[in-house]
């Protein structure tokens, strides 16, 4: 079976702090990960992907195949980034994605 | 230039009703979704379809019924609206993987539907 956790609901950081957004996985085969946004009253959309290896607006996320994780990490909280984050694995066999619970990231000014 | 849109963007309607919600996209893909984003956020797929092909169909009550006339669209029918319907329904798409390509779902805007 696949699974996506998000051990957090809510985040709270204060503009300028690091914020690290956590994702665990369990999938025995290879799979793709993602990172999606929602910000307030807009559609979902892709932050970014593990294979890519590319920030998007000073976020990184690493696939660390030991630990299943894909965390997603950005030095410096802007106000801007106050949003839904979902964490995405898509099985390397299927057209399938699931879905984290998601974690509601608040940066206060 | 809309590359996934859904109608109505907010339905207000009473228990038992019938109503749908429509989603066309236009990125030319060969799978679309139907994801139910419940009160606490929490975003679970529902349905997917591949070329007007059922591949996907999680626990899902009877009530709710996709139809996909063509590759760019997918609507969603329920029957008998109950209280716990009330969420957001968001359609997306995406393209089976094409060779050294990854592919990645976009969203449509959300329908809020909420149930009286």
């Amino acid at each position: 079976a696949q699974r996506v956790t998000q051990p957090e609901k809510l985040l709270s950081v204060f503009k300028g702090a690091p914020v690290e957004l956590k994702c665990n996985y369990s999938y025995s085969g290879s799979p793709e990960l993602f990172w999606y946004v929602q910000y307030s009253r807009q559609r979902l959309q892709l932050l970014l992907r593990h294979i890519s290896r590319e920030s998007i607006k000073g976020f990184t996320a690493d696939l660390n195949k030991g630990e299943t994780s894909f965390h997603l990490k950005k030095p410096f909280a802007q106000e801007e980034d106050s949003a839904m984050y979902y964490c995405a694995l898509k099985p390397d066999n299927f057209n399938k994605f699931y879905f984290g619970s998601g974690t509601k990231l608040n940066v206060k000014p | 230039d809309t590359a996934v849109s859904q109608t109505p963007k907010y339905l207000v309607t009473q228990m038992g009703n019938d109503k749908s919600i429509k989603c066309e996209q236009n990125l030319g893909h060969d799978t679309m979704y139907w994801y139910k984003q419940d009160s606490k956020k929490f975003l679970k797929i529902m349905f997917s379809y591949n070329n007007k092909e059922l591949i996907i169909n999680e626990t899902v009550p009877n009530r709710f019924s996709p139809k996909s006339p063509d590759k760019a669209h997918l609507n969603l029918h329920i029957n008998s609206l109950e209280l716990g319907d009330s969420a957001v329904y968001f359609c997306a798409s995406s393209q089976e993987r094409l060779a050294g390509v990854l592919n990645e779902q976009f969203f449509g805007p959300g329908t809020r539907l909420t149930v009286l």
